[in-house]
């Protein structure tokens, strides 16, 4: 079946201004998580969803940063101000019910902050 | 901190001949462990996982070890392909409801030569 999708696959942007990024889960997956990935880096975490809720969004680096899963399916990373500090690979995963299960990734999304 | 490592950060390997790559891991309470393989440009692809009451694991042409004595994990590749090179994470993650927090150690370069 189809897995994780992310939009947009790059995207370039300059310092100041608002960027969404897109994330479909595997369908009927009930949890969604994000992650950033630096050059040479493990995935980090930011937000993780369950259903609609955000059950855990300490890896927010500070309020720049914003998401939403309003149907408890598609979800949207929202950073406002980029600053160039902010370019790396955004990655979203789902997994079937919560955080005990096997996450399954997307292609990510590079971010570049000129 | 709590923290998830590699060994090495790049190992090269001819072509057929089998691969190790080594993780430390230093969270006590961590009981389920991940291997995920990444290759350049796509998002991390899950390949075997562990939990802490088993100390191995076989998948297909995979094994995973697990030594709790001294938290260390590794994951041999029998028979390696150039299509097995690729950077390799151990993830770790606690399976306590409400703790459970899936964290990526830095990664190791595997670099199959024909």
């Amino acid at each position: 079946g189809a897995g994780v999708s992310q939009t947009p696959s790059n995207k370039v942007t300059e310092k100041g201004k608002y960027v969404e990024l897109r994330c479909d889960p595997i369908s009927g997956h009930t949890a969604l998580y994000w992650y950033r990935q630096s050059l040479g880096q493990g995935p980090e975490f930011l937000i993780y969803f369950q259903g609609t809720g955000a059950a855990d969004d300490s890896g927010l680096p500070n309020d720049r940063f914003f998401a939403v899963r309003p149907e408890g399916s598609v979800s949207t990373l929202k950073i406002q101000r980029t600053e160039r500090g902010d370019s790396a690979v955004y990655l979203c995963a789902s997994s079937p019910y919560s955080r005990a299960d096997t996450q399954y990734f997307g292609p990510g999304t590079r971010l570049t902050v000129l | 901190g709590e923290s998830v490592g590699l060994h090495l950060p790049t190992l090269s390997v001819q072509e057929g001949d089998n691969s190790i790559i080594n993780c430390a891991y230093s969270n006590s309470a961590s009981d389920y462990f991940i291997w995920y393989k990444q290759e350049s440009g796509k998002g991390p692809q899950f390949i075997i996982d562990i939990r802490s009451n088993m100390d191995k694991r076989q998948g297909q042409r995979v094994t995973v070890l697990l030594n709790k004595t001294v938290k260390h994990l590794s994951l041999q590749i029998a028979a390696t392909q150039p299509g097995d090179s690729a950077v390799y994470f151990c993830a770790e993650n606690t399976l306590n409801f409400g703790n459970e927090k899936l964290t990526f150690g830095t990664g190791t370069r595997l670099t199959i030569i024909p």
